[in-house]
């Protein structure tokens, strides 16, 4: 099975910073590479898919990157609203698995 | 738009079999473009992915759950289901059903989430 980590664990930042959360995977998965925001009490959002194609409708500040093992998940200008915790979430021989997540608050 | 529900008990006690039905409105659980998926979130914890199906039956499963894991479909009602059996307190979670691509390997939309709590 293919294991995802992500760091930090948590992450204190203000509006208007770039933040950066990495995700890794315990093997290659191509571009295989999705990215979820979700707050408390509500569903996980996707927010990029293959690694570095933006969801329709989220906003540009988002953007993804990476191939094979290590991937980032990258905030231009911190927003209230980007106050959540993120996921990545590999894709595999007909396998999905999530990170651990990144919670992303303000400091 | 196209929206999912969860429906089912929220509350199955320790050793029986738990039942959730997700249903399709404004699309059709029949798209062959797309795979229906359940995911489960323990209270506080992390996303796990369960299990998918296609509109034609085929499934597949998270082995660390296969053994327990039943995923269903019914076109004529546009729903799918999970059975989960031999539940225990660590099957307590909120369980989303939520749609699915193989390729690019993601979910683009989630039902609201329903939770289910183990417990005698």
């Amino acid at each position: 099975d293919i294991q995802m980590t992500q760091s930090p664990s948590t992450l204190s930042a203000s509006v208007g910073d770039r933040v950066t959360i990495t995700c890794r995977a315990s093997q290659s998965i191509s571009s295989w590479l999705a990215w979820y925001q979700q707050k408390p009490g509500k569903a996980p959002k996707l927010l990029i898919y293959k690694a570095s194609s933006l969801e329709s409708g989220v906003p540009s500040r988002f953007s993804g990157s990476g191939s094979g093992t290590e991937f980032t998940l990258t905030i231009s200008s911190l927003q209230p609203d980007d106050f959540a915790t993120y996921y990545c979430q590999q894709y595999n021989s007909y396998s999905f698995t999530f990170g651990p997540g990144t919670k992303v608050d303000i400091k | 738009q196209v929206q999912l529900q969860e429906s089912g008990p929220g509350l199955v006690k320790p050793s029986e079999t738990l039942s959730l039905t997700c249903t399709v409105s404004g699309g059709s659980v029949s798209s062959g473009s797309y795979y229906w998926s359940w995911i489960r979130q323990p209270p506080g914890k992390g996303l796990e992915w369960i299990g998918y199906i296609y509109y034609s039956g085929s499934t597949n499963y998270n082995p660390s759950l296969k053994s327990r894991v039943t995923i269903s479909v019914d076109t004529s009602k546009n729903q799918f289901s999970l059975k989960l059996s031999s539940v225990t307190a660590a099957d307590t979670a909120v369980y989303y059903c939520a749609r699915g691509h193989l390729a690019p390997g993601c979910f683009d939309l989630w039902g609201r989430g329903t939770l289910v709590t183990v417990s005698s």
